[in-house]
């Protein structure tokens, strides 16, 4: 069974500039979630999506982060304009629904100078 | 809002030794109770997972369990080596909502 797919793996932007992950989840998984994880800090829940509909989004700073989830499959999640601030691990994990296990993917690197 | 502790922060110990992670969480109304180890750089890998009717679950070395009315959870590493060390943390689901501790960080000196 093929785990969760993110790409990058790390990206070096500038501030000001915009940048976009990308998450593939594990097949049949509905429940879809971004995480936000600072260095030496537990990850913080972006956005949390059940099939194509948005389940949580309190913590997504909505001035420069944006996330979808079209077909209820693939994810994206956009940061514009980027801030030295936004220096962090992304993951994605997905579950088949919610309140059950999760699995999650390697993670984006972002370093933003 | 739920709130998940994890004490201690950093735990450094020989090989050889059990030990215990702690983590404690504010609202005890919960699904379940995951935990996971991070090693540096990569993604989160899932080792347990506890639901609200569990009290314990073990997969070889590691032992974690469940005490929802004290909003409390242990994960116990029995005859640690060197390969455990890594940042291990402790997730809580509620209502369709998983919260993380900060982690502890493990060091198994050889």
């Amino acid at each position: 069974e093929a785990g969760v797919a993110q790409s990058p793996r790390y990206k070096i932007i500038e501030k000001r500039q915009s940048v976009a992950f990308w998450c593939n989840p594990i097949s049949g998984h509905a429940t879809l979630y971004w995480y936000q994880q600072i260095l030496g800090q537990g990850p913080k829940l972006l956005i949390q999506f059940q099939n194509n509909g948005v389940v949580d989004d309190s913590q997504l700073p909505k001035d420069r982060f944006s996330a979808e989830r079209l077909k209820g499959v693939d994810s994206t999640l956009k940061i514009q304009p980027a801030k030295l601030e936004d220096s962090a691990v992304y993951l994605c994990a997905s579950s088949f629904t919610g309140n059950t296990e999760a699995f999650f993917g390697q993670g984006t690197r972002l370093t933003v100078v | 809002k739920q709130e998940v502790t994890q004490i201690p922060a950093a735990l450094s110990v020989p090989e050889g030794e059990n030990l215990v992670l702690n983590c404690s969480f504010t609202d005890s109304a919960i699904y379940n109770l995951q935990w996971f180890r991070q090693d540096p750089g990569k993604g989160l890998t899932s080792l347990l997972l506890i639901q609200s009717s569990q009290r314990e679950q073990t997969s070889g070395r590691l032992n974690a369990s469940l005490d929802k009315s004290s909003g409390r959870s242990t994960l116990y590493i029995a005859a640690s080596q060197p390969g455990d060390s890594a940042t291990y943390l402790c997730a809580v689901y509620n209502n369709n909502d998983m919260r993380f501790g900060a982690g502890t960080r493990l060091t198994v000196k050889p």
